[in-house]
């Protein structure tokens, strides 16, 4: 009984390169959520997807951030030409219904920018 | 921009229950209360949630008052593993779930 299972755990990336977080979610489950933190600080919304569409991108930032649930394989949440300000942990979290149901949260991404 | 208050930290004797209170006093009809855990920097662990009655699960118990404005999350009998920060959260869907600061419990032997 796998749960929401992400790779790569940790990430170091230099400037301006691309970082790529996946995420798979727990078996059966069709939506899909990405999360921010920063250190001491709480998670922070980014994108909600159900199964090739995205349904609400309202906390992503408009330009470098991108994210995907193709039909067929994990979610990828994509950064590209990172700045040290991405440095941060990326969860991605997964659940059978949008209402009135848990989430269950990968152990995340820890991205770290030099 | 949490719609929830929560101390920042709470202290606990191992063994002892774990009281953690959250006041959610602009709480709409149609949102639950969630409450999740962080434990280290791990993801974090959900724990319950409710609408309006009381709660209970394997974990914990969650007790919500009439008026709905506040709720009280309760481990019955807290080890050390429940050291964490605890996260109140007040949604009627989950891609609106905002985690604020979250109380940071403490379990001492």
């Amino acid at each position: 009984n796998a749960g929401v299972m992400q790779n790569p755990r940790h990430l170091v990336r230099r400037r301006g390169q691309e970082a790529r977080l996946r995420c798979s979610p727990v078996k059966g489950h069709s939506h899909v959520y990405w999360y921010r933190q920063l250190p001491e600080e709480g998670l922070k919304f980014m994108v909600y997807l159900q199964k090739e569409n995205i349904i609400d991108e309202s906390g992503m930032p408009k330009e470098r951030f991108s994210a995907e649930f193709p039909k067929e394989g994990p979610s990828i949440l994509r950064i590209q030409q990172v700045v040290r300000g991405d440095s941060a942990a990326y969860f991605c979290a997964s659940s059978m219904d949008r209402l009135n149901t848990e989430a269950f949260f990968g152990q995340g991404t820890r991205l770290t920018v030099v | 921009d949490a719609k929830t208050t929560q101390p920042p930290s709470m202290d606990c004797a191992e063994g002892r229950a774990a009281n953690l209170p959250c006041n959610h006093s602009t709480i709409s009809g149609n949102e639950y209360v969630y409450w999740y855990r962080q434990i280290h920097s791990q993801g974090p662990q959900y724990i319950i949630h409710g609408l309006k009655n009381n709660e209970t699960n394997e974990m914990a118990s969650l007790i919500i008052t009439e008026d709905r404005k506040s709720s009280t999350l309760i481990l019955p009998h807290a080890t050390l593993r429940d050291t964490a920060v605890y996260y109140c959260i007040v949604t009627a869907n989950n891609n609106d779930m905002r985690f604020g600061a979250g109380t940071r419990l403490t379990v001492k032997p």
